[in-house]
């Protein structure tokens, strides 16, 4: 069955440091792998997304995340967080049929970011 | 281009009343679903909509829950009656291919 695994529920880092966020999915085909970002009160923003081609894939606000079929992995990083970054992150998988896709979020990792 | 439209944004309802959300995707887009999303988990698909017919309602608990896509368009989902358990962030998405939409989502609280 599909299944996405985020192993870190709550990180905090200081700000202007790196980040990496953990992903680990379950799918039996070529998984298409999303990183969505949700702010309190607010609905969900697409931060990238990986459909085919080249396994670095860069985002939005400084985001990029490596696809690794070998580890079954879609981390997600950041050189230099920002205050403006603490908020909550969703790994996500598509299951493909008919026209769209069936998203397969993980429970999420929620990010602080210390001053 | 204007995004997902949903209301309210907010609900607070005691067990066994009903309650509607309303969901206005982004033109031209096809599909359209409703998902819940229960505090501290990610979403979990409820119901998928591909035009007005339905594509995916299979974690979507029959006995309570219904959604109607009229036209193709708007949509609305309902619960009846509410349990407890059903507080949560309900979410509406709608994407043209792959990759979906959200909008800001209703947040339901039964008491």
């Amino acid at each position: 069955a599909q299944s996405v695994t985020q192993p870190d529920i709550h990180i905090t880092v200081s700000e202007g440091a790196s980040l990496e966020l953990r992903c680990n999915y379950s799918y039996g085909a070529t998984p298409y792998l999303f990183w969505y970002v949700q702010s309190p009160g607010q609905g969900l923003q697409l931060l990238l997304k990986y459909f085919s081609g080249d396994t670095l894939v860069q985002g939005i606000k400084g985001f990029e995340a490596e696809f690794k079929r070998s580890q079954s992995s879609f981390n997600l990083r950041k050189p230099s967080v920002h205050w403006s970054d603490a908020a909550e992150y969703f790994c996500a998988v598509a299951f493909i049929y008919n026209q769209g896709g069936k998203l397969i979020f993980g429970q999420g990792t929620e990010l602080s970011v210390k001053p | 281009e204007a995004g997902v439209a949903q209301s309210p944004r907010y609900k607070i309802i005691e067990k066994r009343q009903s309650v509607a959300f309303w969901c206005n995707p982004i033109s031209g887009h096809a599909t359209l679903y409703w998902y819940q999303q229960i505090l501290g988990q990610g979403p979990k698909l409820l119901i998928q909509f591909q035009n007005n017919g339905v594509v995916d309602d299979s974690q979507l608990p029959k006995d309570r829950f219904s959604a109607e896509r009229l036209k193709g368009v708007d949509s609305t989902l309902k619960i009846q009656p509410a349990k407890l358990e059903d507080s949560a962030v309900y979410l509406c998405a709608s994407s043209f291919d792959y990759e979906q939409y959200f909008g800001p989502g209703t947040r339901l609280t039964v008491t």
